[in-house]
């Protein structure tokens, strides 16, 4: 069965400082990846996917992740972030050929001024 | 174009009540998911439908259903509700089936079950 691994419940960034949050994934053949966004009250927003080809992604608002096969990871990476980034985060991973997405728990990113 | 519809936004009920939830996506969108999210849970996969067949099943309770209609808009149901089916439900829209195109998410519907 396919699990998502976010080791990180809730981390801390300084406004400007650079961001990577970590996604952890379980699956026994190259899964499709994403990472999404979900503010409070809100439905959630896709940032970038992973489906094949160049390992390295860049998505919306700045963001880019990294498929490292070897490793089993897709980190998310920012390299400046913004107050306006602080949300809840999550990475899922889907079997190709279906909608169907398995997410991790969510990093919840809190940015200080 | 409008996102995706999910409505009533809100709704509270009592244990063994029944509740329909319904969603509207995106137009041209022929495929719609399901998904609840919990504190504990986190977010779980419910449905997938396309073309009115349901794709893909999560590990729910039968009292958990869903369909699809000609027009795409999907309803979830879910029957004798017990307190812990408090949750967000959320609905995602796309293209095409497959996983390759973009879902796009509602806003979901708060259930509260008291």
């Amino acid at each position: 069965a396919q699990s998502v691994t976010q080791p990180d419940i809730h981390i801390t960034v300084s406004e400007g400082a650079s961001l990577e949050l970590r996604c952890n994934y379980s699956y026994g053949a190259t899964p499709y990846l994403f990472w999404y966004v979900q503010s409070p009250g809100q439905g959630l927003q896709l940032l970038l996917k992973y489906f094949s080809g160049d390992t390295l992604v860049q998505g919306i608002k700045g963001f880019e992740a990294e498929f490292k096969r070897s490793q089993s990871s897709f980190n998310l990476r920012k390299p400046s972030v913004h107050w306006s980034d602080a949300a809840e985060y999550f990475c899922a991973v889907g079997p190709p050929g279906y909608s169907t997405l398995t997410f991790g728990k969510g990093t919840m990113l809190l940015v200080s001024p | 174009k409008a996102g995706v519809t999910q409505t009533p936004r809100y709704l509270i009920k009592t244990r063994g009540q029944q509740v329909t939830l319904s969603c509207s996506p995106i137009s041209g969108h022929r495929s719609v998911s399901w998904y609840q999210q919990t504190p504990g849970q986190g977010l779980q996969f419910l449905f997938e439908y396309f073309s009115e067949t349901q794709r893909n099943k999560g590990n729910f309770p039968g009292r958990f259903s869903g369909r699809q209609f000609s027009n795409s808009r999907s309803e979830m149901n879910v029957s004798t509700l017990e307190l812990g089916d408090s949750a967000l439900y959320l609905c995602a829209s796309s293209e095409l089936a497959g996983g390759t195109d973009t879902q796009y998410f509602g806003p979901g519907t708060r259930l509260t079950v008291l």
